[in-house]
């Protein structure tokens, strides 16, 4: 599996677009990058997932430059809810387990 | 939408007893999982079901832990001794397919072993 390396915390302002980076400099040929967001006592939840360039939903921004050794989850326009841990995740289509690292504690401020 | 269920939302339990936690994966959700989270730390891999068998496992499913599907929609897992270690978060997820598809966890149960 690959190692990814994520800030432990970040701080924001309602309104402000929010850039998490994760580094995967080991990420392998058939690996996926998925980011998981989790409240205090609630499972995690799937954000967004993606191989490569860029993904959009309704929730976030996923850019994975070209070699792939890192990713950016963006999200616009934050709000006080949006106050939760972030995990990055990488992993191999086909690979069921998912492991999880400590995440980065995005707390938003009024 | 559909959603991952999970009874009790907290057990209190002592040391050496048995318990069973339950879960309702989504119901045309074909592999199951448990994760588990000790207070303060990350969400660990307990085991993955499929087709009425384990799939996978970590070292902390030790024999402590069995894991069953009785029916067509109940998944559960059970501790037949209790440690005071065992006390975390338990997560039941499903997903429609193996592999890296998005999985759904549930609201979790909170154990507590006194």
């Amino acid at each position: 599996l690959a190692k990814t390396t994520q800030p432990i915390s970040m701080d924001s302002y309602e309104g402000q677009e929010v850039n998490i980076t994760c580094s995967h400099n080991n990420i392998a040929t058939n690996d996926y990058i998925t980011w998981y967001q989790q409240f205090p006592s609630q499972g995690p939840r799937f954000i967004i997932q993606g191989y490569k360039t860029k993904v959009t939903n309704e929730v976030a921004s996923l850019f994975i430059p070209a070699d792939r050794k890192s990713s950016t989850l963006s999200l616009p326009r934050v709000s006080l809810s949006d106050t939760a841990v972030y995990y990055c995740l990488v992993g191999e289509s086909g690979y069921s387990t998912l492991t999880f690292g400590k995440g980065t504690m995005l707390l938003v401020s009024p | 939408e559909p959603e991952v269920t999970q009874t009790p939302s907290h057990q209190v339990t002592q040391m050496g007893q048995e318990v069973i936690l339950r879960c309702v994966p989504i119901s045309n959700h074909l592999y199951f999982y448990w994760y588990r989270q000790i207070l303060g730390q990350k969400v660990e891999f307990l085991v993955s079901f499929y087709n009425n068998e384990i799939s996978e496992k970590s070292e902390i499913f030790d024999d402590q832990f069995s894991v069953e599907r009785p029916d067509g929609s109940n998944f559960t897992l059970k501790i037949r001794s209790t440690k005071l270690e065992d006390s975390a978060m338990y997560f039941c997820a499903s997903t429609e397919g193996g592999g890296y598809y998005e999985q759904y966890f549930g609201p979790g149960t909170r154990l507590t072993v006194t």
